[in-house]
């Protein structure tokens, strides 16, 4: 099964608007933690933000946030103000339990318009 | 900054050759990451390791292994390549005995095409 989905295979947005990338995701632990990740056109990875499963509030990073919904189990991530920059694929991944390793979603490009 | 580096930015290789993707981290991290990219699967796990000498097979080992010899580097070994392991491999690295909240840092990306 599926532990990482992100529905929306590309998005466009105009600059400075905000745009919110779905992912919701499927674990049996209690103890877990939420990553996404920005790649742009050059193929690196950067970490973007991230959230733990007991965390109480939604985390925050610059212009991103996160909407974490634990009884729906989906932590959709906000960007607010685009800007052309933010043009890339987006990855939500997850961690489970004791394990270091993560498991990504299909993700989603988003292409910022000016 | 943690600097995760792989050998060779493009690859071109020939159906049946025996080839090696190397990763090295220079940050002492005890975790490290093979996945490979395809579109419209994002990035899949195909070994890891947490510790020097020590393998685990992630969810798409079948055609690959995997060497780590030294703390510092992973390398990933295509035994016989085929025309379906053209894909961009990414190797990651991060630190262990920690939580949750410590990110994958991820080298630039080997993009591998098998003719």
């Amino acid at each position: 099964a599926q532990k990482i989905t992100q529905t929306q295979p590309g998005m466009f947005v105009q600059e400075k608007e905000a745009v919110t990338l779905d992912c919701t995701y499927d674990t049996s632990d209690q103890s877990y933690g939420l990553f996404w990740y920005k790649q742009p056109s050059s193929g690196e990875m950067i970490f973007l933000i991230y959230q733990g499963s007991y965390d109480e509030q939604n985390a925050t990073e610059g212009r991103y946030s996160l909407n974490f919904q634990k009884a729906r189990k989906s932590a959709n991530l906000v960007i607010s103000a685009s800007q052309l920059g933010d043009s890339a694929m987006y990855f939500c991944a997850m961690r489970e339990g004791p394990d270091y390793k993560l498991s990504f979603g299909a993700g989603t490009t988003v292409t910022v318009r000016a | 900054d943690v600097k995760v580096t792989q050998s060779s930015r493009y690859l071109v290789k020939r159906t049946g050759e025996k080839v090696f993707l190397e990763c090295v981290q220079d940050m002492d991290h005890e975790n490290m990451f093979w996945y490979r990219q395809d579109p419209g699967l994002g990035l899949r796990l195909i070994y890891f390791s947490y510790d020097v000498k020590m393998k685990e097979k992630g969810d798409i080992p079948e055609g690959y292994s995997v060497s780590r010899e030294k703390k510092e580097r992973f390398s990933l070994i295509l035994e016989s390549a085929s025309t379906n392991q053209t894909s961009m491999y990414l190797c990651a690295s991060s630190p262990g005995q920690i939580g949750h909240n410590s990110p994958l840092h991820f080298g630039n990306g080997t993009r591998l095409t098998v003719t």
